[in-house]
């Protein structure tokens, strides 16, 4: 009973540097979502998608790209690193009839950039 | 421009009262309201929901209320248990987005 599983769960990254946060899904849900909770904050939200192939910005984009390919994974991909990008990354989904709104969130990658 | 606010950063609470956390938002086109919960190091659970159409809503230990009006809402638990110790955030949903509040970190005492 996987979920949402995110990784790297921990990662650190010297300035300028590049990496790629992977989220996959086995809930077989439309919404994907990456946010991110800058420390005593709340979260954030970077990019969503509604489906393969259909992208996003929220709130705070960035700095950041996504893609979805597949309906399970939605990689969040950070180019040229900043500290102001050290933060907790959440990945979450939901499913297109969802009743409430309710996501489901991974436990999260813990980004440091020196 | 915070369209989620929790103006409460902490609250301490003895076991076994009433915990009332507090959120108030901006956007009168949200549709429903989220409390999540958070555990270090852990991911945000899904707590208790109300829809912008109805005013209260319980579930066990928890109750939301809605105030339209006022564009508020807050969550009460009683009671309060040394498990609830944890960080509470509002939500509010707008078709397929997820808006949250900065949290509010609870403490249950013993």
């Amino acid at each position: 009973n996987a979920g949402v599983t995110q990784t790297p769960k921990f990662r650190i990254l010297k300035i300028g540097q590049s990496m790629t946060l992977q989220c996959t899904q086995d809930m077989n849900h439309n919404y994907m979502y990456w946010y991110r909770q800058d420390p005593g904050m709340g979260l954030k939200l970077i990019y969503y998608s509604v489906g393969a192939g259909i992208t996003d910005k929220g709130e705070v984009p960035n700095g950041y790209n996504v893609s979805r390919s597949t309906t399970e994974d939605f990689p969040l991909r950070l180019e040229l690193a900043a500290p102001s990008q050290t933060s907790v990354y959440f990945c979450a989904s939901r499913s297109r009839g969802g009743r409430t709104g309710e996501l489901f969130f991974g436990e999260g990658s813990r980004l440091t950039v020196l | 421009d915070q369209q989620v606010k929790q103006n409460s950063p902490s609250l301490s609470v003895q076991e076994g009262r009433i915990s009332i956390l507090n959120c108030d938002y901006t956007n009168s086109m949200f549709d429903y309201f989220l409390w999540y919960k958070k555990y270090p190091a852990e991911g945000p659970t899904f707590l208790i929901s109300i829809s912008s159409i109805k005013d209260k809503n319980e579930d066990g230990r928890f109750t939301v209320f809605l105030n339209k009006s006022a564009k508020h809402l807050s969550l009460h638990i009683v009671p309060s248990q040394p498990g609830d110790s944890a960080v509470y955030f509002c939500a509010a949903s707008e078709l397929v987005k997820l808006t949250f509040g900065g949290g509010t970190r609870v403490l249950v005492k013993p």
